[in-house]
């Protein structure tokens, strides 16, 4: 059974704090993704990994970070928490190869206070 | 770059009753399209994807869809609704020789007995 395991569930971090949210796929998947959401925006795409330590931004990158160390983690980085940053964090997977489906996580909603 | 609209945010049906959620695309290269299912408290779970082929797709739990070129819709359907289909449902295209999913804003759907 295919897996792609965040983390955490739950976090609460003051402003300020760099966080951390890790993801682990167990697929072999070149391709994983970090996306926020939120109600009435959908999902939206933070930064992608289409290889080891190779990483590209998506469409809101702007207070994040990431890296990609070894093929299986891909991990989600906020510099400095701020308020706004609150939402629900899912990761993604998938191989590589055209209309690939993407595996999901179960997510990690993040509150900063 | 793929984008996609989902018309309705809310969508409450009677149990046994049929259901239609809407999903438009806009893409300027042929595209790949997908419906992912969110139940409470969890992660993303594809119900269906459209690649190439038939326009009509069916998917898990007795749903399908229907590919519209002309239209550029991907509309999910199901004939008859269970309290257990409650949740959030998200369209989503990728482009051809793209790995980066688009999703829609989502569709709450509310099975009532």
């Amino acid at each position: 059974d295919v897996k792609v395991t965040q983390s955490s569930r739950y976090l609460v971090k003051r402003t300020g704090e760099k966080v951390f949210l890790e993801c682990v796929q167990d697929m072999d998947h070149e391709n994983m993704f970090w996306y926020r959401q939120d109600p009435g925006l959908g999902l939206r795409l933070i930064y992608f990994s289409y290889d080891v330590k190779m990483k590209e931004k998506g469409d809101i990158p702007e207070g994040y970070s990431v890296s990609r160390e070894k093929k299986e983690r891909f991990s989600l980085i906020l510099e400095s928490a701020s308020t706004n940053q609150t939402s629900m964090y899912l990761c993604a997977s998938s191989e590589t190869g055209e209309g690939t489906e993407a595996f999901f996580g179960q997510g990690t909603r993040l509150t900063v206070v | 770059a793929q984008s996609v609209t989902q018309l309705d945010s809310q969508v409450p049906v009677f149990e046994e009753a049929p259901v239609e959620l809407r999903c438009n695309y806009s893409s300027s290269v042929s595209v790949y399209l997908f419906w992912y299912v969110q139940y409470p408290n969890q992660g993303l779970q594809l119900l269906l994807k459209y690649l190439s082929g038939s326009t009509l797709v069916k998917g898990i739990n007795g749903f399908e869809a229907e590919f519209n070129k002309s239209q550029t819709s991907f509309h999910l359907r199901k004939p008859s609704v269970h309290i257990s289909d409650t949740a959030e449902y998200f369209c989503a295209v990728i482009g051809l020789n793209d790995y980066k999913l688009s999703f829609g804003a989502g569709t709450t759907v509310t099975v009532r007995a």
